[in-house]
């Protein structure tokens, strides 16, 4: 069983502030890791991929990986209402994707 | 493109009934693959397709589902006989290549919420 743990929620922040997720994983040998954002109701979406050591930034939004350590972070940061949503990391092994449990974040306005 | 399209979007059964879920994948794409999500056990990949094949069912909890894929743009999931416990979302994604080649992702549906009472 390949497993992902995502730090336990619920994850509050006040509008403007970083959002800081965590994310570790079982399989060395995993390749690749997304972050997903799941609104309550609705299906996944992917938000950041990443695939070598080090952060990615794309907008607001910075993923960073260590394969090392076998973790991998989102930060998000300025905060806003519309990020209130449940955040997936997901860890590709053999061209499949386990999922973490995920962590809901909540952003105060 | 309209996306990854399921039917129904809701099912409330009771158990011992068959079930059938419905999926149609973004036109292209050669991969499709199931997922069911619990609060208990969180979004678990069920079984995916390549090119309409059945690649790895690993993920099927048991006989009583049933997977397949007759065409590049349908794919059914059947649960036969229904139980409580497999009340969940199920969600069909699809993809151009698997996951982490390039940058191709999955795409998933909007997913289908089954009751079974």
């Amino acid at each position: 069983q390949k497993e992902v743990e995502q730090n336990s929620g619920p994850l509050s922040v006040p509008e403007g502030a970083i959002a800081s997720l965590n994310c570790t994983y079982s399989d060395r040998g995993s390749q690749s890791f997304f972050w997903y954002r799941q609104y309550s109701g609705k299906s996944p979406e992917l938000i950041m991929f990443i695939y070598s050591n080090g952060d990615k930034e794309d907008g607001r939004f910075t993923a960073q990986l260590n394969k090392a350590s076998q973790y991998v972070s989102l930060l998000i940061r300025d905060s806003q209402p519309s990020d209130s949503a449940t955040y997936l990391c997901a860890v590709l092994s053999d061209y499949k994707l386990s999922f973490g449990a995920g962590t809901t974040v909540t952003v105060r306005a | 493109d309209a996306g990854v399209i399921q039917s129904p979007r809701h099912e409330v059964t009771e158990m011992g009934q068959e079930v059938t879920l419905r999926c149609k994948p973004i036109s292209g794409h050669d991969y499709l693959f199931w997922y069911r999500q619990t609060m208990m056990r969180g979004l678990e990949l069920l079984i995916y397709f390549n090119n309409n094949v059945p690649i790895d069912d690993s993920g099927m909890p048991e006989d009583r589902f049933s997977a397949k894929m007759p065409n590049a743009s349908f794919s059914t999931l059947k649960i036969q006989p229904s139980e409580p416990r497999d009340s969940a979302v199920y969600f069909c994604a699809s993809s151009l290549l698997p996951s982490g080649a390039s940058q191709e992702t999955q795409y998933f549906g909007p997913g289908t919420r089954l009751l079974v009472l």
